[in-house]
């Protein structure tokens, strides 16, 4: 299993607040992402990165910002959270040294609820 | 737009048969790469098999196969003998061309199997 790993697991919050969650990778991968999870809708790409400080806009990015200050850590965060935001987020890694090497590993997601 | 459609919302198969999960999926680049993954219902996401648009060849991954008919832009994915252990979600996704976008993944939205014993 890739050595991918996300917290917090569950959070509960209140809508305005600010939240960050974390993704942890032990395999020195390139690239990471971020995606949300919502019934009926798959998994939407929200935010990834292609190497340290280089981050760049998914499909649903509006209300979030990433940052990525080491090859093993991509933040994501809610400025303000809103109700809509309430999903399972999951993170995932790929090496992408080429075609037959990007295929992206997920870590255990993050459950977030907004109030 | 590329796109990926999987049909079929939730299906049911016996225990120890065959059975064949649908995708289709829109795109008018001659490279890009195909998917499957498995969700558990513990949530986490299971990568299974991978094609990419230029293998002559129909990828498999022990009970799984990926059936990919390039003309159709279909890339069904065949489970053999299923096990009970089978019953999940199953999502389809299709990689980007290299580019701007970095080979990004779009999902399908997902079809339930459930293995009846």
């Amino acid at each position: 299993d890739a050595g991918i790993t996300q917290s917090p697991r569950h959070k509960v919050t209140e809508t305005g607040t600010p939240v960050t969650l974390r993704c942890h990778q032990t395999e020195n991968h390139r690239y990471m992402y971020w995606y949300r999870q919502d019934p009926g809708h798959g998994l939407r790409l929200i935010h990834y990165s292609y190497g340290v400080k280089d981050t760049d806009k998914g499909e649903v990015s509006d209300g979030y910002s990433v940052s990525r200050s080491k090859t093993e850590d991509f933040l994501l965060t809610l400025e303000s959270a809103t109700s809509s935001q309430t999903s399972v987020y999951f993170c995932a890694i790929s090496e992408k040294q080429g075609p037959s090497t990007d295929t992206q590993y997920f870590g255990p997601g993050t459950r977030l609820t907004v109030l | 737009a590329q796109k990926i459609t999987q049909t079929q919302p939730g299906m049911f198969v016996q225990e120890k048969e065959a059975v064949t999960l649908d995708c289709t999926y829109d795109t008018s680049d001659q490279s890009y790469g195909l998917f499957w993954y498995k969700q558990p219902s513990s949530g986490e996401m299971i990568f299974l098999i991978y094609q990419g648009s230029y293998d002559e060849q129909n990828a498999t991954e022990g009970r799984y196969s990926l059936n990919f008919q390039k003309a159709r832009k279909s890339a069904n994915l065949v489970i053999s003998a299923s096990q009970l252990g089978d019953s999940a979600m199953y999502f389809c996704a299709m990689r980007e061309p290299y580019g701007g976008s970095q080979g990004n993944l779009i999902f399908g939205k997902g079809t339930k199997l459930s293995v009846k014993p």
